[in-house]
């Protein structure tokens, strides 16, 4: 199975800072990477599909890269509204998993 | 517009069944392959299983093979997944997405229903 390693789990921030958050396959998924945002109580939603192409509707500040081993999620400019959880995905082959995620808090 | 929606949890004891359904509109669900994603309270999300668009094909998490059954009738637009000797740690909000399209290779966990809470407690 390909573990996904997501660090950091954790992080506080400002609104108006850069975020990074990078997500390492234990063994080469391509470009199968997903990244999804998460808030209480809500179902995932899909922010970044094969590693670096934006989902239609959401803001431009969202984007992704890395390919192989290594991906990362960048928000360019926090806005109150990220304040979630965000969860990476390889859909490289089975079993599918998932991140440990990492919650984004306001500092 | 696409809809998921899932029914069927409660709470179930230790060892019994419980049955969930995920109904589908808004889309051609005979075409794309369908997701069940689980959350146990306060914890991440956990890849469950995948069936293919026409049920050939079934893959599953080791933590559910051998007493998860996921399934699909096209003709009602509606995925199942038949749970079989739960366990405490199978308590979670269930969740069914949408996978992948031959035809629209792009759309996949593009869509979520709300979930449903599965609770397994004596």
């Amino acid at each position: 199975d390909i573990q996904m390693t997501q660090f950091p789990s954790a992080m506080s921030a400002s609104v108006g800072d850069r975020v990074t958050i990078t997500c390492r396959a234990s063994q080469g998924v391509n470009n199968f990477l997903a990244w999804f945002q998460q808030k209480p109580g809500k179902a995932p939603k899909r922010l970044i599909y094969a590693a670096s192409s934006l989902q239609s509707g959401v803001p431009s500040r969202f984007s992704g890269s890395g390919s192989g081993t290594e991906f990362t999620l960048t928000i360019s400019s926090l806005q109150l509204e990220d304040f979630a959880t965000y969860y990476c995905l390889q859909h490289s082959s089975f079993p599918f998993t998932f991140g440990g995620g990492t919650k984004v808090e306001i500092k | 517009q696409v809809d998921l929606v899932e029914s069927g949890g409660g709470v179930a004891q230790p060892g019994r069944s419980l049955r969930l359904s995920c109904a589908a509109s808004g889309f051609t669900f005979s075409t794309y392959a369908m997701h069940w994603v689980r959350q146990a309270p306060g914890k991440g999300l956990e890849w469950v299983a995948v069936i293919s668009y026409d049920g050939s094909n079934k893959y599953y998490a080791a933590s559910v093979k051998g007493r998860f059954t996921i399934s699909r009738d096209n003709s009602k637009n509606t995925l199942s997944l038949q749970m079989n000797s739960l366990r405490t740690e199978d308590t979670a909000v269930y969740y069914c997405s949408r996978g992948f399209s031959f035809q629209s290779p792009g759309e996949y966990f593009d869509y979520w229903g709300p979930g449903t809470l599965v609770t397994v407690s004596s």
